[in-house]
């Protein structure tokens, strides 16, 4: 089946312990991005990834980093978590995204809790 | 102000029609979508318009946009319990290297 999965989905964590939220995707999608999803403020991207080896920032980078080794995974990784960072993480892929309608793939997302 | 705007609430009634509204500002959109996202799940594509078009249909969805305002809307026909949701418009511009924005989404309760 395709799918993008990510894992954890539920996890509770504390302030500052280095955590990765993985994402991976079977569809040989070159395209892969971040959100993050509050009440009130809809999704907002993280980082998004053209290509392998190729990253760029969203709209809410601070505080998140990612990498692009292979195709198929785009791990996001807070490197000292805080509390302004509970939300719902969704990760996405889509087949191009340079030209033509960008239809995106959704994962089922990662609630993460910072104490 | 927001790029791209939405009511963030609609409660209709099953079986009758729901319309869901969204407003974006960049006349140099592109494309044009909306996503469904149930309770606890990632949000799931619905359907996506060109910006040279005004209509499109699909089963019990049509959606409709008017260039002029910039305004696209989601007709749901014979609204369903299932269709309970949010709804998402997006919006993907010219030249933005193919990244979606988003509303924050319409919440739809389908009262039986």
């Amino acid at each position: 089946e395709a799918q993008v999965t990510q894992n954890p989905r539920y996890l509770i964590t504390v302030t500052g312990k280095k955590l990765t939220v993985t994402c991976s995707q079977n569809m040989n999608h070159e395209y892969m991005s971040w959100y993050r999803q509050d009440p009130g403020l809809g999704l907002r991207q993280i980082y998004y990834s053209m290509n392998v080896e190729v990253t760029d920032k969203g709209d809410v980078p601070e505080g998140y980093k990612v990498s692009r080794k292979e195709k198929r995974n785009f791990p996001l990784i807070l490197e000292s978590p805080s509390p302004n960072q509970t939300s719902l993480y969704f990760c996405a892929s889509s087949l191009a995204q340079s030209s033509g309608a960008n239809v995106l793939t959704f994962g089922a997302g990662s609630r993460l809790t910072v104490l | 102000g927001e790029d791209v705007e939405q009511s963030l609430f609609l409660s209709v009634r099953e079986g009758d029609s729901s319309v869901i509204n969204c407003t974006y500002t960049d006349s140099s959109s592109t494309y044009l979508y909306w996503y469904k996202q149930e309770p606890g799940a990632g949000l799931q594509l619905l359907t996506y318009i060109f910006s040279n078009m005004d209509m499109k249909q699909d089963q019990r969805l049509t959606v409709l946009l008017n260039k002029k305002d910039k305004h696209l809307s989601l007709r749901i026909a014979d609204t369903q319990t299932g269709d309970s949701a949010i709804y998402f418009c997006a919006e993907i511009r010219r030249g933005s290297q193919g990244n979606l924005i988003f509303g924050k989404g319409t919440k739809l309760s389908v009262k039986p």
